[in-house]
């Protein structure tokens, strides 16, 4: 079956570095997407990528983050200087979303110490 | 604004116990409704998709189902296992809200043996 994968799967850095989540989603999806789940809490919209461009993000996607789809096959999150509370799991999807619904991976746990 | 909840929080059932996880959403324009399964500390599992249309679906032991007009649905676990034991995840996809998914919070279910 068809996976999206994330790498890598755990990142630790310092406040105010920048941090580049790689993932590579499913070939055949067009829509792509980031969430986030701090501890203890809900799953998060962040940001969906349809065509080259960005076509949603929520309030918590602003000016410190960033994606990019480099080449035909990776999907990535930036987040430039990162705050403590940017620590978080963040997980990459691709979908279908009309017909097949999401596929997740397995997820980045980022540490920001 | 579309919201999801779901309840309980948490459930602790015997093995082999029929058992039913409660999603509620506000808003019942929705494209559809996917279930997930997430083990602690890991990604998102699908489990079962339901278009707007669609009333059910059945996989193996599991059976979501779906009241578009009263916002709720269902996930029936038949003769749980120790192994389903997980936080159980209802998102759906809000008219409103373009392609995004909207999560409950979940229920965590422990079985024991």
């Amino acid at each position: 079956e068809p996976e999206v994968t994330q790498t890598p799967s755990h990142q630790v850095t310092q406040m105010g570095q920048e941090v580049i989540l790689r993932c590579v989603p499913i070939s055949n999806h067009l829509y792509f997407y980031w969430y986030r789940q701090i501890l203890g809490q809900k799953v998060e919209f962040l940001v969906s990528f349809y065509n080259n461009e960005i076509s949603e993000k929520s309030e918590i996607f602003d000016d410190q983050f960033s994606v990019e789809r480099p080449d035909g096959s990776n999907f990535t999150l930036k987040i430039r200087s990162t705050k403590l509370e940017d620590s978080a799991m963040y997980f990459c999807a691709s979908s279908a979303p009309y017909r097949d619904g999401y596929t997740f991976g397995s997820g980045t746990r980022l540490t920001v110490v | 604004k579309q919201e999801v909840t779901q309840i309980p929080a948490a459930l602790s059932v015997p093995e082999g116990e029929n058992l039913v996880l409660n999603c509620s959403f506000t808003d019942s324009a929705i494209y559809n409704l996917q279930w997930f399964r997430q083990d602690p500390g890991k990604g998102l599992t699908s489990l079962l998709l339901i278009q707007s249309s669609q009333r059910e679906q059945t996989s193996g032991r599991l059976n979501a189902s779906l009241d578009k007009s009263s916002g709720r649905s269902t996930l029936y676990i038949a003769a749980s296992q120790p192994g389903d034991s997980a936080t159980y995840l209802c998102a759906v996809i809000a008219h409103q809200a373009g392609t995004a998914l909207i999560f409950g919070k979940g229920t965590t279910l422990s079985v024991s043996s």
